[in-house]
């Protein structure tokens, strides 16, 4: 298996485009979580699917945030406008019938 | 609401002697409990977990933790560093029901030649 695939690895911005990151869950999965991780907050759970739905989005920071999961094997993490505050790397995982969850390489997003 | 604490940001130890990485948690009812390492540049790895049974659990590495129901612990060990084990370690909790894991904020091991 591939394990979880995320795109881009890197990307750089300017403040107020839209940026779209995208997330391919293991095949079989049925949970899907979207992670940011920064410096001084650490690892934070955004938002997480079960079976394609929005379970939680307690994590989202704002209104300028929004994720989908049209299908079992594609997900988005949408920021519009961005700011330079949203710079980080932010993570995909999925869990299947084991315990734990298996995470992406992440992408590193970057505002200037 | 579930929490994890990792008490030590940066543990540092020479290589070829025993390590150590603490961990605590509240979870209400059972703890599913895991440790996964982090590389630069890369995602996180799992590398053990603790679900129900002996409370030492072996797992990739080399590495091995041991649950502690008393003092609600989940301490990571390894008997004997290696310089490729410097990395970012990070505990992570649930309870039995199918909520995501908690993560703590990390400790980053240093294994020193």
């Amino acid at each position: 298996d591939a394990g979880v695939i995320q795109s881009p690895r890197h990307e750089v911005t300017e403040m107020g485009q839209e940026v779209t990151l995208r997330c391919k869950p293991i095949s079989g999965h049925d949970y899907l979580f979207w992670y940011r991780q920064t410096m001084m907050r650490g690892l934070e759970l955004l938002i997480y699917f079960n079976n394609n739905v929005p379970i939680d989005d307690s994590g989202m920071p704002e209104d300028r945030f929004s994720a989908k999961m049209p299908n079992a094997s594609f997900s988005t993490l949408k920021i519009q406008p961005s700011e330079p505050r949203d710079s980080a790397v932010y993570f995909c995982a999925s869990r299947g019938r084991s315990y734990e969850q298996y995470f992406g390489p992440g992408t590193r997003l970057t505002v200037t | 609401a579930q929490s994890v604490a990792q008490p030590e940001d940066q543990v540092n130890v020479a290589e070829g002697n025993p390590l150590t990485v603490k961990c605590t948690y509240s979870v209400s009812g059972n703890p599913y409990l895991f440790w996964y390492v982090q590389y630069p540049n890369r995602g996180l790895q799992f590398l053990l977990k603790y679900i129900t049974g002996d409370n030492l659990v072996k797992g990739s590495y080399g590495f091995e933790a041991e649950f502690n129901k008393s003092q609600t612990s989940f301490h990571l060990k390894k008997p004997s560093a290696l310089v490729s084990d410097s990395a970012l370690y990070f505990c992570a909790v649930r309870d039995s029901g199918n909520t995501p894991l908690v993560f703590g904020k990390g400790t980053r091991l240093s294994v020193i030649a």
